[in-house]
């Protein structure tokens, strides 16, 4: 899987977008970018991913640049149950039950 | 769905006791994952089965760790003898194999070794 690089920690006012930037530049052509976040003491949990297009769901919006080697997730209106570890991870999609592999993340603490 | 389930939640134990943690994935997820969480060393893949086959264990620390999945509603992880450095939170993880899917995450074990 390709290496991913995010900042340590960020900061969001509470109601303002959260927007968390991802370096993948090695990432190949058929390498997906999946965004999961992990809430203090919790199993990690998915949020969103996606391969070339823009994609948004109920969580979040990710945005890829249009050379792939660069992302950010967004999050429109962040709220204080937000405060978690947000890994973004690159990896091949197949059908043979691929990994995960988790790098270091994002610590988002959303202030009031 | 009650979604990936872990059991024990918690678990303390003596030095050089055996441990066994216990999964049960999402029903119809056929590949199952398990992870080792510290503040070292961040979320670790430890070995990973499709399909009841162990894919991928080149993450299992040493001899000590080894996983089966007797079916495709279990799993297990079992250290034997535990040391103090295996103190940890033990996660489980399940996804259907196929194009875009998603893992599941069970809330994990948080293992401590005195």
């Amino acid at each position: 899987d390709a290496k991913t690089t995010q900042p340590p920690s960020m900061d969001c006012a509470e109601g303002r977008a959260a927007n968390l930037p991802c370096n993948h530049s090695t990432i190949s052509g058929n390498e997906y970018v999946y965004w999961y976040r992990q809430i203090h003491s919790q199993g990690p949990q998915y949020i969103i991913h996606g391969l070339k297009n823009n994609e948004t769901n109920e969580m979040a919006s990710l945005i890829i640049t249009e050379d792939r080697k660069s992302s950010t997730l967004i999050l429109p209106h962040a709220t204080l149950r937000d405060t978690a570890v947000y890994y973004c991870i690159v990896r091949v999609q197949n059908n043979a039950g691929n990994m995960l592999t988790f790098g270091g993340g994002t610590r988002l603490m959303v202030k009031p | 769905d009650a979604g990936v389930i872990q059991s024990p939640r918690h678990e303390v134990t003596e030095m050089g006791q055996e441990v066994t943690l216990r999964c049960k994935p999402i029903s119809g997820h056929n590949s199952l994952f398990w992870y080792r969480q510290t503040m070292m060393r961040g979320l670790e893949l430890l070995i990973y089965f499709n399909n009841n086959v162990p894919i991928d264990d080149s993450g299992m620390p040493e001899d000590r760790f080894s996983a089966k999945m007797p079916n495709a509603s279990f799993s297990t992880l079992k250290i034997q003898p535990s040391e103090p450095r295996d103190s940890a939170v033990y996660f489980c993880a399940s996804k259907k194999t196929g194009m875009n899917t998603e893992a599941f995450f069970g809330q994990g074990t948080r293992l401590t070794v005195v």
